[in-house]
């Protein structure tokens, strides 16, 4: 089980926008703001999508925005494409001695 | 570019070693800390490692403690993962990632494709 939860799946038709939850506790996505978000194709390497909570790293599509209220971040797709298709990750920083916590992912249908 | 590019991965038998490397380029590896994350196949991702850009501090996962060793040779740009006591458990996929210096958060803003680790008898 993973530390921080989240939606199995989640689908959406282009164009469209949809929003993936990460709730975790006070000792991680609740206590600090830096929750990231990645993105995983099958068979290749997680990509990073957003920085703690809500910056984009450089690249990124301005389609992907981040958010946090108390104890569950958000990761919003807007304006859905077919490339988006993929499974996401979030993450947190933990007091905990486990330094950082992820959740179990989420794959995302494009209809 | 940057470029975390992951060895070492195998067959082991239950209860045997095995050593991971990532070979880093494309940037100035001493000044970063690194991670080892994992992946069960079919499963989500898990922070087994974090190593200091010195390497005088390790961080590891509760499932991993004593087991595993994490350490790096900053002049040859080399991470490596010593793995003791395999279980089935441990059998994944096992990415390097860069620690990000954008962020005072565990965020990894490159990771390697992995390599595979199948612990069976």
């Amino acid at each position: 089980q993973s530390a921080l939860t989240q939606p199995a799946s989640v689908s959406g038709s282009p164009g469209q926008s949809i929003t993936i939850s990460c709730t975790g506790t006070s000792s991680d996505v609740g206590g600090y703001d830096y929750v990231a978000w990645y993105q995983q194709h099958p068979g290749k390497a997680p990509k990073l999508m957003i920085y703690d909570v809500t910056n984009r790293p450089s690249g990124v599509s301005n389609r992907f925005s981040g958010s946090k209220s108390g104890n569950t971040a958000s990761l919003t797709i807007s304006g859905l494409q077919a490339e988006d298709e993929a499974h996401y990750y979030c993450s947190s920083y933990t007091s905990s001695n486990t330094y950082v916590v992820f959740g179990g992912g989420a794959k995302l249908t494009v209809l | 570019q940057v470029q975390l590019v992951e060895s070492g991965g195998g067959v082991v038998q239950p209860g045997r070693s095995l050593r991971l490397s990532c070979a880093a380029s494309g940037f100035s590896f001493s000044n970063y800390d690194m991670h080892w994350v994992r992946q069960a196949p079919g499963k989500g991702l898990e922070s087994v490692a974090l190593i200091s850009y010195d390497g005088n501090n390790k961080y590891y996962a509760d499932s991993v403690k004593g087991r595993f060793t994490i350490f790096r040779d900053n002049s040859n740009n080399t991470l490596y993962l010593q793995m003791n006591s395999l279980r089935a458990e441990d059998t994944a996929v096992f990415h390097c990632a860069r620690q990000s210096m954008i962020s005072f958060g565990r965020v990894m803003d490159y990771w390697g494709q992995g390599t595979l680790v199948t612990v069976s008898s």
